[in-house]
């Protein structure tokens, strides 16, 4: 399972309050990614991280901030929360092989709910 | 920017019988593709991963094809149990960024 954790993985918030959802590793991988997953539109790609202090958004980031200071820790954070932010958000990291192949491991996911 | 379409978006099926889920993409520039089942309520197992210079790529009773120009995977699963009840995802790899199908929820029937 590649050793990734997320915390908290159920919350219920209301909105225009911050939130933030850790992801942890434990296998020094390079990438880390936060999706969100809501019926109708699969996954979808809210920010990335290649590196400590290296992040790029992804398709939905408005509203979404992220920080990595250490390699094993990206946290997501939402900084005024809004009901359309309800959803399920997956962790994910990548891994390199031999031939510089991409390996894509997932979380257990958080569920959050903003009322 | 990818565009990925998973047909058909749900399938039923009885046990025993083989079958194959289709995966197409917009942009044939991908490094790799990869596929995935999502058992409800849980995160994503990695089930198959073919390189972009790669036609197939099995594990057990998975098979998966990948035509990079035309932009199309097909992921087979042979002798079908009831316990590969799951939704399955395709995601090429464009850039540094994995695009996601819907996915096909499939049911197999004892």
């Amino acid at each position: 399972d590649a050793g990734i954790t997320q915390s908290p993985r159920h919350k219920v918030t209301e909105t225009g309050t911050p939130v933030t959802l850790r992801c942890h590793q434990t296998e020094n991988h390079r990438y880390m990614y936060w999706y969100r997953q809501d019926p109708g539109h699969g996954l979808r790609l809210i920010h990335y991280s290649y590196g400590v202090k290296d992040t790029d958004k992804g398709e939905v980031s408005d509203g979404y901030s992220v920080s990595r200071s250490k390699t094993e820790d990206f946290l997501l954070t939402l900084e005024s929360a809004t009901s359309s932010q309800t959803s399920v958000y997956f962790c994910a990291i990548s891994e390199f092989h031999g031939l510089g192949v991409d390996t894509q491991y997932f979380g257990p996911g958080t569920r959050l709910t903003v009322l | 920017k990818q565009e990925v379409t998973q047909i058909p978006a749900a399938l039923s099926v009885p046990e025993g019988e083989n079958l194959v889920l289709n995966c197409s993409f917009t942009d044939s520039a991908i490094y790799n593709l990869q596929w995935f089942r999502q058992d409800p309520g849980k995160g994503l197992t990695s089930l198959l991963l073919i390189q972009s210079s790669q036609r197939e790529q099995t594990s057990g009773r998975l098979n998966a094809s990948l035509d990079k120009s035309s932009g199309r995977s097909t992921l087979y699963i042979a002798a079908s149990q009831p316990g590969d009840s799951a939704t399955y995802l395709c995601a090429p790899l464009t850039g540094n960024q994995f695009y996601f199908g819907t996915g096909t929820s499939l049911t197999v029937i004892p």
